[in-house]
């Protein structure tokens, strides 16, 4: 069973920063947070994940809280391609549930 | 390609047939998972796959649908007298299995979109 808590739909404006939120308050330590997305019609596509530090590549910004109960995707500069639904997923590298994610929308 | 590979990508089928869906994962990828996904639903998770074992198979819905892996590479997911609402997208994903969590990416495949008349 998926053990995050994620809004189920995000509106943002082009160019903008988005911000998904993701709760996760019964992970357990050895458990990293991944995030996906899905682009309609499209397998998921493996975004970035973190342990507890926060972490950056060319695609996102992962920020966890110091107690690691929640964390934040940040795309800093949406466009209208990064419209899909984005799940984010604890694990410790063997088994990975998906919940029902955020549809995120970038309107113009 | 370097990809995942699924097929056939559309499979359309009478209730009461029985399918099968070709999954050809990364090559040297030891982990393989199934997931379906209904129509405006999130992901649900099916089978894990290391090498041609199963360890979890927790997520089959029921003793019609089996999967098989050979040679640590395809696999095959088969649904027995299909129902209407075995209708979904089923999707695989592999990924390489080192010993390091942090490498632990899944790359799925396009999907098999499957609809049972």
């Amino acid at each position: 069973d998926a053990k995050t808590t994620q809004p189920p739909s995000m509106d943002c404006a082009e160019g903008r920063a988005a911000n998904l939120p993701c709760n996760h308050s019964t992970i357990s330590g050895n458990e990293y947070v991944y995030w996906y997305r899905q682009i309609h019609s499209q397998g998921p596509q493996y975004i970035i994940h973190g342990l507890k530090n926060n972490e950056t590549n060319e695609m996102a910004s992962l920020i966890i809280t110091e107690d690691r109960k929640s964390s934040t995707l940040i795309l800093p500069h949406a466009t209208l391609r990064d419209t899909a639904v984005y799940y984010c997923i604890v694990s410790t590298g063997n088994q990975f549930y998906f919940g029902t994610g955020t549809s995120l929308t970038v309107i113009p | 390609g370097a990809g995942v590979s699924q097929s056939p990508s559309n499979k359309v089928t009478e209730k009461g047939k029985d399918v099968e869906l070709r999954c050809d994962p990364i090559s040297g990828h030891t982990a393989l998972y199934w997931y379906r996904q209904s129509l405006g639903q999130g992901l649900e998770f099916l089978i894990y796959f290391q090498g041609n074992s199963a360890p979890d198979k927790s997520g089959l819905p029921s003793d019609r649908f089996s999967a098989e892996r050979t040679g640590g590479s395809v696999s095959t997911l088969t649904i027995q007298r299909t129902q209407q609402e075995d209708s979904a997208v089923y999707l695989c994903a592999s990924s390489p299995r080192t010993n390091y969590p942090e490498n632990e990416k899944l790359f799925f495949g396009s999907g098999t979109q499957l609809s049972v008349l």
